[in-house]
């Protein structure tokens, strides 16, 4: 079975602090992908990584950053949180590379609240 | 354009009772790949099925059935004698196949089972 583990499950911070989310998967796969979710806003991709310290911007990047040195690890980073970024956070992976079409595996989800 | 629609904001149903969720996709590509998954009060994402465009024939997992029909582009998720938890929202997504990576997943449908 794969799994993907995400290292809280909820977590509050303050405005302007530096936040990191990370996120485990063991099944070796190549691709990794951090998505937030939103009332009426669905799943929205932040950024995917397809191979050690490779990344692509999703479709929300702004005010985010990646980290990928280790194949099974992926982190998020808020470099400045703020709370508009309040959200539910969830971290995918998948088994094919850059151009794949494999099915993504979910974590658990971090709910993040900023105050 | 990708384009997922599942119209079914939200459902109740009596415990028993059969449920059909509808999700309603739009592509261009010949190549495309459709997904349903369940995300539980806990949050996390769980992966239910996956099906390819050349695929038509419709699938059976214990109470879980699902069928694909291209010429409607629809591909619809039924739960027989429906159970307290099986309440969950429910996602439809879709990948194309010159898209990588890229899920477009529908807005969720939420089904409350009740007693």
């Amino acid at each position: 079975d794969v799994k993907v583990t995400q290292s809280s499950r909820y977590l509050v911070k303050r405005t302007g602090e530096k936040v990191f989310l990370e996120c485990v998967q063991d099944m070796d796969h190549e691709n990794m992908f951090w998505y937030r979710q939103d009332p009426g806003l669905g799943l929205r991709l932040i950024y995917f990584s397809y191979d050690v310290k490779m990344k692509e911007k999703g479709d929300i990047p702004e005010g985010y950053s990646v980290s990928r040195e280790k194949k099974e690890r992926f982190s998020l980073i808020l470099e400045s949180a703020s709370t508009n970024q309040t959200s539910m956070y969830l971290c995918a992976s998948s088994l094919g590379g850059r151009h794949s079409t494999d099915t993504q595996y979910f974590g658990p989800g971090t709910r993040l609240t900023v105050l | 354009a990708q384009k997922v629609t599942q119209a079914q904001t939200e459902i109740s149903v009596v415990e028993k009772e059969d449920v059909t969720l509808d999700c309603v996709y739009e592509t261009r590509d010949t190549t495309y790949y459709l997904f349903w998954y369940k995300q539980p009060p806990s949050g996390e994402l769980v992966f239910l099925i996956r099906r390819n465009s050349f695929d038509e024939q419709n699938e059976i997992s214990g109470r879980y059935s699902w069928n694909f029909q291209k010429s409607t582009s629809s591909f619809n998720f039924t739960i027989t004698a429906s159970q307290v938890v099986d309440s969950a929202v429910y996602f439809c997504a879709l990948l194309s196949r010159y898209n990588f990576n890229k899920f477009y997943f529908g807005s969720g449908t939420k089904l409350n089972v009740k007693p």
